[in-house]
């Protein structure tokens, strides 16, 4: 089956704890994308990639960090996260960039800083 | 970053009604998405649109896309409760842009 899995669902942490948000897809999507859903903002793109070893930042990069070292994994990394970082983070994955190309977009996580 | 504008922000309605939503930019489109999310689930799309004046139709649902390419709408006849959801309209843009959504709860 087609998908892109998230890892953890949910996840509680304190301010400053590192921590990893992991995202892996088995479409062999070049193209994947992390964002972050807040009521009144919507849906918010943080980083993409649209390729392995290749990284940009989307509206909302400060506070994450992204790798691609894999085409199928792009973990989502909060060095220090703070309580403003609390969110509902998804990641995506498409063939390509832009909305010519459907975006498969995980389960979600939601993340709560204290 | 290219805005979009989506309305109402809410919506409550009964099943069967008809209801519209719409999405807005001041910059012209090469193509738009429509996508639902419901609760607790990632979104999923429904419709990509690319030509100006274009009507795609998914059973109860029918996107149109603008002469001008500026703007879009999402008609859906008889509502049911299982349309209730968030419906985001996305931009073309790298990186990717999205409205904040329409909230639809479909009363039965």
């Amino acid at each position: 089956e087609a998908q892109v899995t998230q890892n953890p669902r949910y996840l509680i942490t304190v301010t400053g704890k590192k921590l990893t948000v992991t995202c892996s897809q088995n479409m062999n999507h070049e193209y994947m994308s992390w964002y972050r859903q807040d009521p009144g903002l919507g849906l918010r793109q943080i980083y993409y990639s649209m390729n392995v070893e290749v990284t940009d930042k989307g509206d909302v990069p400060e506070g994450y960090k992204v790798s691609r070292k894999e085409k199928r994994n792009f973990p989502l990394i909060l060095e220090s996260p703070s309580p403003n970082q609390t969110s509902l983070y998804f990641c995506a994955s498409s063939l390509g960039a832009g909305s010519f190309y459907e975006q498969y977009f995980g389960p979600g996580t939601r993340l709560t800083v204290t | 970053t290219q805005l979009l504008e989506q309305s109402p922000q809410f919506l409550s309605i009964q099943e069967g009604e008809n209801l519209t939503v719409y999405c807005n930019s001041s910059s012209v489109f090469s193509s738009l998405q429509w996508y639902r999310q419901e609760p607790g689930e990632g979104p999923v799309l429904l419709v990509t649109v690319v030509t100006g004046g274009e009507v795609k139709k998914l059973k109860r649902l029918t996107f149109q896309f603008g002469d001008a390419r500026k703007d879009s709408s999402l008609h859906i006849t008889a509502a049911q409760p299982g349309d209730t959801g968030l419906y985001l309209c996305a931009g073309p843009n790298t990186p990717l842009v999205f409205g904040k959504g329409t909230r639809l709860s479909v009363i039965a």
